[in-house]
């Protein structure tokens, strides 16, 4: 596709539900991003694929928090138990090497009820 | 840790009234400072990379600048349609892949 595709756009959940939220990366893009964003708030990082390789997940709040892109192309953020401080945006961002400008999705928001 | 301020957090403006928007940043080694547009219910959009001071780039209205400890993007004879939210983000030399350290943002609103 032309840019990064983010699926579901919205989501509501119950407090402890499980949720997937799936970024399909601009093609041939190697680098692959996950960020939080809280209402009002700027973008936080969460984690960090190169290829299929997740070489930074610093960012991820708590074990509950569990990225994957096996095959180096669309990746899935999942959220086990989620609770109502999970509520928030989720942005997902691509690029096609270093130093190069980052891509970003139109997000998920997550409402959890 | 890297640290990311922006100010103000709002600005409103009258259509033609140019004005600044800062973005002050603490890092280690700098490789990069990321300017990105988002508007409500959307991603943030690419806008500047700047990698050393005294480094500027123009873009329509937009004019980003770089020093030591900060970056400005200047709104010359803003349009309603640069209402936004503009963010500012600084990448660091030993950070995985392109990580980016975001600010808070500044809300912009232009009013005719």
């Amino acid at each position: 596709g032309a840019g990064v595709s983010q699926s579901p756009r919205y989501k509501v959940a119950k407090r402890g539900q499980d949720v997937a939220l799936r970024c399909d990366p601009i093609s041939g893009h190697v680098s692959l991003f996950w960020y939080q964003q809280a209402l009002g708030q700027g973008p936080e990082f969460l984690t960090y694929f190169q290829n299929e390789a997740q070489l930074d997940k610093s960012g991820l709040p708590s074990d509950r928090f569990f990225a994957e892109r096996p095959e180096g192309s669309v990746s899935t953020l999942k959220i086990q138990r989620t609770q109502q401080e999970d509520s928030a945006v989720y942005l997902c961002a691509s690029s096609s090497t270093l130093n190069t400008e980052a891509f970003f999705g139109q997000g998920t928001r997550l409402t959890v009820v | 840790e890297d640290q990311v301020t922006q100010s103000p957090e709002a600005l409103r403006l009258q259509e033609g009234e140019s004005s600044s928007l800062n973005c002050s940043y603490t890092v280690s080694g700098l490789r990069g400072l990321f300017w990105y547009r988002q508007d409500p219910g959307k991603g943030p959009e690419f806008l500047f990379t700047l990698y050393s001071a005294g480094e500027e780039k123009e873009k329509e209205r937009l004019k980003a600048t770089l020093t030591k400890k900060e970056s400005f993007l200047h709104i010359t004879a803003p349009k309603p349609e640069d209402s936004a939210t503009y963010l500012c983000a600084v990448q660091e030399t030993k950070a995985a892949g392109n990580k980016l350290t975001f600010g808070g943002g500044t809300r912009v609103l232009v009013k005719p």
